[in-house]
């Protein structure tokens, strides 16, 4: 398996402009999790999604961001409109609940954002 | 919610032991669990430990898990460059939820 894919690696956009994040989970795996990374504030869970239903997203800083899954192989994340507080790096996870042992979770390479 | 908390820096010379400690608040997580991040990646899994054991070794990492004060521990042996990374601790809770603590930067000097 190629691992969590995640695309673009980079952006950087103009604030007030749409971002979209996309994100190829491991094949079979049932949850995803979208995290954040910044200095200030480390590694901050967004939102995360069991079998392309959102679970928990009470770590979505505010509306301008949403995040979709609609199915089992493809999540976005949105950011409309951008503004340069949102520059940082976004991982995407996924992970398998059904195997014995350990839960674990794998991580995409992330996207390096930057709102200009 | 759950708070994993961690320094977050550390500094060692290449050759000796370093220590990443790591202080945890859910006594009710099953595993534990360390990642590493390289510089420019996402976060791999190095090695995880469950909340039964007290210590687990593997090749030149060793964990040390203390329930009762729920501090947990990565010490790697022959520290090299290589190794520099921010370090991740974890503890797993409902839903395959994770919670990550800041991290650590390990810098390793030649």
């Amino acid at each position: 398996d190629a691992g969590v894919i995640q695309s673009p690696r980079h952006e950087v956009t103009e604030m007030g402009q749409e971002v979209t994040l996309r994100c190829k989970p491991i094949s079979g795996h049932d949850y995803l999790f979208w995290y954040r990374q910044t200095m200030m504030r480390g590694l901050e869970l967004l939102i995360y999604f069991n079998n392309n239903v959102p679970i928990d997203d009470s770590g979505m800083p505010e509306d301008r961001f949403s995040a979709k899954m609609p199915n089992a192989s493809f999540s976005t994340l949105k950011i409309q409109p951008s503004e340069p507080r949102d520059s940082a790096v976004y991982f995407c996870a996924s992970s398998y609940s059904g195997g014995q042992g350990a839960p674990e979770q794998y991580f995409g390479p992330g996207t390096r954002l930057t709102i200009t | 919610g759950e708070d994993v908390e961690q320094s977050l820096f550390l500094s060692v010379r290449e050759g000796d032991s370093s220590v990443i400690n790591c202080t945890y608040t859910d006594s009710s997580s099953t595993y534990l669990y360390w990642y590493k991040q390289e510089p420019g990646a996402g976060l791999q899994l190095l090695t995880y430990i469950f909340s039964n054991m007290d210590m687990k070794q593997d090749q030149r990492l060793t964990v040390l898990l203390n329930k009762k004060d729920k501090h947990l521990s990565l010490r790697i042996a022959d520290t090299q460059t290589g190794d520099s990374a921010i370090y991740f601790c974890a503890e797993n809770g409902n839903f395959n939820k994770f919670y990550f603590g800041s991290g650590t930067k390990l810098n390793v000097k030649p």
